[in-house]
């Protein structure tokens, strides 16, 4: 959905490195959510925050971090504990959170090298 | 843990032939069911939802999904595809988190 934005589209990464993808949404959606897509597995969530200043582990949180310090943005830290980090990484939004539609980003795509 | 299956990993069809593609989740309450698509080099976009209601639910570009509580399904339906409908289908169940399958890829061939 043109209303959020994920940058950059494609990046690159030495092994041992953090690094931190952007996520920003003007569509005054409180939720925001961070998915990791990987070929035959469908989307699984990292980690996802209701609102400002609060956010919850998802499925598979280990060796990622996040911030919520402004509504419209919601970054991903990639950090060096994360094993196999290479992915491709969708931000989505929702109005409110729980059963609310999800819109998602243009996604980002992390290779480490 | 709910579950969401998706029964084909790669369908391949020529144009103007039907397409279904079938979707069971595990959850036994009230759900919420959807449909996303996501074209090459585009992002994922939604194509239809079921919150409640008469069970057929119509989505862009001529999709359409029937919900079945019996059977825990929501399969998705197109009865002529084109060529520009080659994409990843993902079917998504929230029952107060989002849990994907693992999705299809649909090849149309002109």
């Amino acid at each position: 959905d043109g209303g959020i934005t994920q940058s950059p589209k494609y990046l690159f990464r030495k092994e041992g490195q953090n690094v931190t993808l952007s996520c920003e949404q003007n569509l005054n959606h409180d939720a925001m959510y961070w998915y990791r897509q990987d070929p035959g597995q469908g989307l699984r969530l990292i980690y996802y925050s209701q609102i400002v200043n609060d956010f919850q582990k998802g499925d598979i949180a280990e060796g990622y971090s996040v911030s919520r310090e402004k509504k419209e943005s919601f970054p991903l830290t990639v950090t060096s504990a994360q094993k196999n980090p290479t992915a491709f990484y969708l931000c989505a939004s929702s109005i409110g959170s729980g059963t609310d539609t999800q819109y998602f980003g243009p996604g980002t795509r992390l290779t480490v090298l | 843990a709910q579950s969401v299956s998706q029964h084909n990993h790669h369908v391949i069809l020529s144009e103007a032939a039907s397409l279904e593609l079938g979707c069971n989740y595990s959850y036994g309450g009230t759900v919420n069911l959807f449909w996303y698509v996501q074209y090459p080099g585009q992002h994922l976009q939604l194509l239809l939802k079921y919150f409640s209601g008469d069970p057929l639910v119509k989505g862009i570009k001529g999709f359409e999904a029937e919900f079945i509580k019996s059977k825990f399904s929501f399969n998705l339906r197109k009865p002529s595809v084109q060529w520009s409908d080659t994409a990843e289908y993902f079917c998504a169940v929230n029952v107060g988190k989002l849990s994907f399958g693992a999705g299809t890829t649909v090849t149309v061939r002109a």
